[in-house]
């Protein structure tokens, strides 16, 4: 258990629809990251927020946003879904804006869109 | 940018040796991570090379040269829950964006 969470582990949608998820990054962990793991695309980084402020931005595309809150929880926001949104996406955290090292994996939240 | 080639798939045997190279082409090189990802897990990181040589971890080292742009990861004593797919990542300078090679399935069979 990496002391990461993200809510919810699956999600079913249609397409069109708009979806958020949910991560808590570990104790003491100021920096997020979200990932996209699909098969055709492997393991893309989308975002990185730290302390609250966007630090770093990837292939995420314009339908989607992210954001940090006060408490340092993240949530990234999914709209106008797609068939070819459906994938893994991973949230991760580290204590400094730099994750160079190792970053901290939560356990993922499967998205389906139909 | 950044790219990272792996071997798509590795079989080995239990209790052998094995290696999972990974070749990377950037504009700018600051390390290499390893992270294993059993399925339908989450990626959990191995290792990290930040300069050449090799790094050990209990059954686990990690290798890197940079002249070479290449580096390895080498699992020893493989057990049967090594099977998995293993990741080489690269960060960007500021160390706050990863970019994953495609992974290499390892299956590890008695």
């Amino acid at each position: 258990d990496s002391g990461v969470t993200q809510t919810p582990k699956h999600l079913i949608t249609a397409t069109g629809q708009r979806v958020t998820l949910r991560c808590s990054p570990r104790s003491g962990d100021l920096s997020v990251y979200w990932y996209q793991q699909s098969l055709d695309q492997g393991l893309q980084f989308l975002i990185q927020y730290y302390n609250g402020e966007e630090r770093a931005k990837g292939n995420i595309l314009e339908r989607f946003s992210a954001q940090q809150f006060p408490d340092l929880h993240s949530e990234l926001n999914l709209s106008s879904l797609e068939l070819g949104d459906s994938a893994l996406y991973f949230c991760a955290s580290s204590v400094g804006s730099s994750g160079r090292g190792e970053q901290f994996f939560g356990p993922g939240t499967r998205l389906t869109v139909l | 940018g950044q790219s990272l080639e792996q071997p798509s798939e590795v079989t080995a045997v239990e209790g052998a040796i094995v290696q999972i190279n990974c070749t990377y082409q950037t504009s700018g090189f600051y390390g290499l991570s390893w992270y294993q990802q059993h399925d339908g897990g989450a990626p959990t990181f191995l290792s990290y090379n930040a300069l050449d040589g090799l790094e050990e971890t209990g059954r686990f080292s990690s290798f890197l040269s940079r002249s070479d742009s290449y580096g390895y990861l080498l699992l020893q004593e493989l057990q049967m829950k090594d099977s998995a797919s293993y990741f080489c990542a690269a960060p960007n300078g500021a160390g706050n964006m990863l970019t994953f090679g495609g992974g290499t399935r390892l299956m590890v069979k008695p």
